[in-house]
């Protein structure tokens, strides 16, 4: 069966850190290209990430450049997200999404997410 | 950046009946070199993962109904559901491929049963 299944996500303080991680399964990870979307409470897909198959690219939403890092371990099938410097307005559902290849970036796969949520 | 905008936010079809959605993309995600459009259309039902639906703004997924159409080129374009069913209460976003990243989505539409 294909699917992913996001980890990770919690109640964190402002500033702090989380690491999301992403378990794949059914199809082959290792060339596929992979991404992060979240959703805040009841609003639309954001864009937050995007990694290569082998790792060289990686590509970032402006609105967490410098703060998150997307990566992947190919030989556990996992894909990762590093968040740090935590703010209220990156509250959302953290979803990974299998991107259908290096040229043609929409979604052909996603996961149900995990929640993140940031307050005091 | 490429901004999607949809219309309408919300819409109410009784069961049976045709929805409409619609997209427009600030810059033209039709590829003229290979005639295609770089647009997707995905739904999302409640408490679910989104779900792709269509891509190349009217190539249909494996297993979605036909009753499920794209259509449209350059920046505007239009999700049509033929004959509205329960199952397809969602929330629907059309998406651009066309030289990511960024990649970006349109608001939603949320689509209800009047």
């Amino acid at each position: 069966e294909v699917q992913m299944l996001e980890s990770g996500g919690g109640l964190v303080q402002p500033g702090g850190s989380l690491r999301l991680s992403c378990a794949a399964s059914g199809f082959t990870f290792s060339s596929s290209v992979m991404s992060w979307v979240r959703q805040a409470p009841g609003k639309g897909l954001e864009w937050v990430s995007v990694i290569s198959s082998s790792s060289a690219n990686t590509y970032y939403a402006d609105s967490v450049k410098g703060r998150f890092t997307i990566s992947r371990d190919n030989s556990q099938n996992t894909l990762f997200l590093q968040m740090n410097s935590l703010r209220a307005e990156d509250t959302a559902l953290y979803h990974c999404a299998k991107i259908y290849n290096n040229h043609y970036w929409y979604f052909d796969l996603w996961g149900r997410g995990t929640l993140v949520t940031v307050s005091s | 950046d490429i901004v999607m905008t949809q219309s309408p936010d919300s819409l109410a079809v009784s069961l049976g009946e045709r929805a409409t959605i619609n997209c427009k993309s600030s810059q033209s995600v039709l590829d003229t070199s290979y005639n295609k459009n770089y647009l997707a259309w995905y739904q999302q039902k409640p408490g679910q993962p989104p779900k792709l639906l269509i891509s190349w703004a009217s190539t249909r997924e494996s297993g979605v109904p036909d009753r499920f159409s794209g259509s449209g080129s350059g920046t505007d374009f239009t999700l049509t559901i033929s004959s509205l069913q329960a199952e397809d209460v969602a929330v629907y976003y059309c998406q651009h491929y066309n030289s990511p990243p960024p990649i970006t989505f349109g608001q939603g539409t949320r689509l209800e049963i009047k």
